[in-house]
């Protein structure tokens, strides 16, 4: 079974600062990792994923995470945060060649100007 | 645009009436679709598993004989809340996954998400 973890619940930052939101998974076997993000009343929207080769992944918005295996971690960044990132962000977990999504409890990205 | 559709976005019901959600997957074929629920300021728990041609996997506590779940078509899914309850007052969310269309903007190996169904019981 799979599980994910995300240590912080809120994450406030200023606009156009940096920001890391961070995602632990536990697994026994190799899984596909990826970030969501939800706006509010919306449904959820893919960042980024990981499936396999380079560990550093870039997605939409500006967005990039690395995959640590030895870490079990798959940690979000943006270099540079806008007010328009304000929302809810999800990580999530599937075992290899599953489609089944495991989600973390979220994190909610608050950007002030 | 939107490459998986819900229906109705918002529904209110009196308790003990049954509400039906359908989850259509535009453009693409989905064998597989899953239900997600989400209560307020919480995370996605899967509900079930939609397998279309055959009965619907359900996750463990989930009552199969209160969410009824029919994948009729290879586009289609729908989910029944049947005698609702106010507890059962959520937002409920379908997902289905693509191996990915060339020439299309579908990712392989990605879940596309419905926009939602808020459903609230008085």
């Amino acid at each position: 079974a799979q599980s994910v973890t995300q240590l912080d619940s809120q994450v406030p930052v200023f606009e156009e600062a940096p920001v890391e939101l961070r995602c632990n998974y536990s697994s026994s076997v190799s899984v596909y990792l990826f970030w969501y993000v939800q706006y509010p009343n919306q449904g959820l929207q893919l960042l980024l994923k990981y499936l396999s080769g380079s560990t550093l992944v870039k997605g939409i918005n500006g967005f990039e995470a690395e995959f640590n295996k030895s870490q079990t971690s798959f940690h979000l960044r943006k270099p540079s945060v806008h007010i328009s990132d304000t929302a809810e962000y999800f990580c999530a977990v599937s075992a290899y060649n599953t489609d089944k999504l495991i989600f973390g409890t979220g994190t909610r990205l608050q950007v002030f100007p | 645009g939107a490459v998986v559709s819900q229906h109705p976005s918002r529904v209110i019901c009196k308790s003990g009436t049954s509400v039906k959600i359908e989850c259509r997957s535009l453009d693409f074929q989905a064998t597989t679709m899953f239900w997600y629920r989400q209560f307020p300021k919480q995370s996605l728990m899967l509900m079930a598993t939609s397998n279309e041609g055959s009965k619907a996997t359900y996750e463990q506590g989930v009552e199969k004989d209160k969410f009824l779940i029919n994948h009729a078509s290879l586009t289609l899914s729908t989910l029944t809340v049947t005698s609702a309850h106010p507890e059962d007052s959520s937002f409920y969310i379908c997902s289905a996954p693509t191996i990915g269309i060339a020439g299309t903007q579908l990712e392989i190996d990605t879940q596309y998400f419905g926009p939602g169904t808020r459903l609230t019981v008085l």
